[in-house]
């Protein structure tokens, strides 16, 4: 089993629909990322947390919203999808600082 | 603000041959960089973390080097084959206890039979 887990892999949606994506963990891992990854532009973090109390922007956090519903989960949430939202995202999970990011296999996105 | 360059252009090299990767970065001095690789619909994995008073860091085919002064790192993997073929990225820390990291928009390597 993967020690990752995003939910779901695809999905494709409307604009002005709310979306939210679902990331569990088995690392037992206190740190939790969500990023986006467009073709040319790299992996930009949108939201980050250090445990269920610790909730902290990224990047590029406008129009996006998560929780930490546990150590082991941390969902994004798309309030109002919009077009340019269209994108693939990842969820990533860290121990200590100075260590290596573990990744999800990501959630493809597309939002007509 | 940082910036990280890895060259946008895929490098299609021959099989059996070293492939050369590069990771440029500005207004930065990385305590440690980290390379990933990524397959096409994955999630990037894990390859080296390589320190700022390390030159050079090796894992099987995998080498790494950091160069502070020219604010570069190459990545090199010898004897490529075409299951190396894949993206790679490079990754530098934010700093804090949050572990962020920058990402660069990675190169696409290609290794033909």
């Amino acid at each position: 089993d993967a020690d990752v887990t995003q939910t779901p892999r695809n999905r494709i949606t409307k604009t002005g629909k709310r979306i939210m994506l679902e990331c569990s963990q088995t690392k037992g891992h206190d740190r939790m990322y969500w990023y986006r990854q467009d073709p040319g532009l790299g992996l930009r973090l949108i939201y980050y947390s250090f445990d269920v109390k610790d909730i902290n922007k990224g990047e590029i956090s406008d129009g996006y919203s998560v929780s930490r519903q546990a150590q082991a989960k941390f969902s994004l949430s798309l309030e109002s999808a919009i077009p340019n939202q269209t994108a693939l995202y990842f969820c990533a999970t860290s121990d200590s600082a100075n260590q290596p990011q573990h990744f999800g296999d990501g959630t493809r996105l597309s939002i007509l | 603000s940082q910036k990280i360059e890895q060259n946008s252009e895929a490098l299609n090299i021959q099989e059996g041959k070293t492939a050369t990767l590069t990771c440029n970065y500005t207004n930065y001095s990385p305590a440690y960089l980290q390379w990933y690789r990524q397959d096409p619909g994955r999630g990037p994995v894990f390859l080296l973390l390589i320190r700022e008073n390390e030159k050079e860091k090796r894992k099987e085919r995998l080498k790494v080097t950091f160069d502070t002064t020219l604010k570069q790192s190459l990545f090199h993997i010898t004897a490529s084959q075409p299951a190396d073929s894949a993206t790679y990225l490079c990754a530098l820390p934010l700093g804090g206890g949050y572990n962020k990291l920058i990402f660069g928009a990675g190169t696409r390597l290609a290794v033909h039979p």
